[in-house]
């Protein structure tokens, strides 16, 4: 399984992008990046996947440069509610089943009024 | 859909006790996960079902812990005996079978103390 780095910490402002970037040097051919958001005490939540390119959902972009070997996660105008946990993942999605992902230390994001 | 359920929420229990945890997956979903998260280990898988089969269970930490999924709609997590470097929250997790969608829907957790 590809391992990612990302940083420990991030502080921000209300209203600012917030941009996490994730390294995954050993990405595979067949894998697809994945972030998803914890906020305390509560189960992590899916928030964008993609695996080239860039992708947009109503909560994040997430751009992905022709390499692969890393992606960040682009947060727009973040508001005190998205101080969270963010994790990268990488996994396998065509093998025909599921094959389990694995959650490193992932992001602390702090929003400061 | 009321999204993933686990019972207990909390879980305050003395060493050597028997623990049981319980989930109830999103309906139709063919994935099951359970989770522990501590500070010092972060969030690690410990087993996953398929069709209520069990696939994987090699995070299992040792016998002591075991996981069961009778049907389509239950799984539980027991820990027999029960000790107190297995406090932590445990998550369950559902997943669709769906080539695009490894999605991950998890629960609120239960948060267990061994005292």
């Amino acid at each position: 399984l590809a391992k990612t780095t990302q940083p420990i910490s991030m502080d921000s402002y209300e209203g600012q992008e917030v941009n996490i970037t994730c390294s995954h040097n050993n990405i595979a051919t067949n894998d697809y990046i994945t972030w998803y958001q914890q906020f305390p005490s509560q189960g992590p939540r899916f928030i964008i996947q993609g695996y080239k390119t860039k992708v947009t959902n109503e909560v994040a972009s997430l751009f992905i440069p022709a390499d692969r070997k890393s992606s960040t996660l682009s947060l727009p105008r973040v508001s005190l509610s998205d101080t969270a946990v963010y994790y990268c993942l990488v996994g396998d999605m065509e093998s025909g089943g599921y094959n389990k992902l694995i959650f490193g230390a992932g992001t602390r994001l702090a929003v400061h009024p | 859909d009321a999204g993933v359920i686990q019972s207990p929420r909390h879980e305050v229990t003395e060493m050597g006790q028997e623990v049981t945890l319980r989930c109830k997956p999103i309906s139709g979903h063919d994935y099951l996960f359970w989770y522990r998260q501590t500070m010092m280990r972060g969030l690690e898988l410990l087993i996953y079902f398929n069709n209520n089969v069990p696939i994987d269970d090699s995070g299992m930490p040792e016998d002591r812990f075991s996981a069961k999924m009778p049907n389509a709609s239950f799984s539980t997590l027991k820990i027999q005996p029960s000790e107190p470097r297995d406090s932590a929250v445990y998550f369950c997790a559902s997943s669709p079978d769906s080539l695009k969608g490894n999605e991950q829907f998890f629960g609120p957790g239960t948060r267990l103390t061994v005292l």
